[in-house]
C-alpha cells in the first residue's frame, strides 16, 4: 500500500529565507509525483509535476527534485513571501488502485512572516 | 476558460435530508474524483470514475453514492445526511495518466 509521509508538519519562517519541504513514499514504482498547494478552506492547485524520468522541475521561486530510487522528494522555495503561507501537498500515484489514483501526504503547512 | 465547479459552496442541513453535491468539469477529462478532506487533516478518496458509465469506491469507506451519466457531470449524493458527513468535499479530474489533476473549490457541508 502506498504511504506518503511529510516532514515537517509545519514551518514558520521569516520573509525572505529559503526553505525545503521533504517528502518520502514507500512505493517507489510510481511514473510521476506531484505538488500541490492548498490555502485555508480552499481546493488544491497544482504546482509542479515531474515525471519518473526527471531528476528536477522548476517553476519560478519552486524546484522540485525526484529521487524514484531512494523514495523521496523535496520542494525547494525561494525567497520565501507572505503570499507563500499555505499548505503543501506532495501525492504520487496509488498502487491501491493499479496507480489511477493518486495517494496524498498530510502536507506542510508554511507560515511566512513579514 | 477549461475549469471545474462545484455547488453549492456550503451547505447547512438537518439530519436525514437527501443532498446532492454537483461537479461538473468542462476540461473534457475522462477521469473524476471526489475526495473529503476534515479541516486540518488529509484528503481521502471516496469514490472516482474511469469515465462515463463507470464508478469505483476509494480508499475510505463512504455512505454517498456517485454517478458518471455525462463525462462532464460527477454528482454526489447521500441520502440521508448524518452530522458524521461533517466535512468538506473536494471534486477532482484529470487525464487518464493523472495529468492536468485540477480541483474544484469544494463544497463545504454541515449537518446539524
Amino acid at each position: 500500500k502506498q504511504e506518503v509521509t511529510q516532514i515537517p508538519a509545519a514551518l514558520s519562517v521569516p520573509e525572505g529565507e529559503n526553505l525545503v519541504l521533504n517528502c518520502s513514499f514507500t512505493d517507489s514504482a510510481i511514473y510521476n509525483l506531484q505538488w500541490f498547494r492548498q490555502d485555508p478552506g480552499k481546493g488544491l492547485t497544482s504546482l509542479l509535476l515531474i515525471q519518473s524520468s526527471q531528476r528536477e522541475q522548476t517553476s519560478g521561486r519552486l524546484n522540485a527534485s525526484l529521487d524514484k530510487s531512494s523514495g523521496r522528494s523535496t520542494l525547494y522555495i525561494a525567497a520565501s513571501q507572505p503570499g507563500d503561507s499555505a499548505t503543501y501537498l506532495c501525492a504520487v500515484p496509488s498502487s491501491n488502485s493499479g496507480y489511477s489514483t493518486l495517494t496524498f501526504g498530510k502536507g506542510t503547512m508554511l507560515l511566512v512572516s513579514p | 476558460e477549461a475549469d471545474i465547479y462545484q455547488t453549492p459552496r456550503y451547505l447547512v442541513i438537518g439530519t436525514g435530508k437527501k443532498i446532492t453535491l454537483e461537479c461538473s468539469q468542462t476540461m473534457g477529462h475522462d477521469k473524476m474524483y471526489w475526495y473529503q478532506q476534515d479541516p486540518g487533516m488529509e484528503l481521502h478518496l471516496i469514490h472516482y470514475s474511469y469515465g462515463v458509465n463507470s464508478t469505483e469506491k476509494g480508499d475510505l469507506s463512504s455512505e454517498s453514492t456517485v454517478s458518471r451519466i455525462r463525462t462532464e457531470h460527477f454528482p454526489l449524493t447521500l441520502e440521508s445526511a448524518r452530522p458524521s458527513h461533517t466535512s468538506q468535499y473536494l471534486c477532482a479530474s484529470s487525464d487518464p495518466s493523472l495529468y492536468g489533476y485540477t480541483f474544484g473549490s469544494g463544497t463545504r457541508l454541515t449537518v446539524v
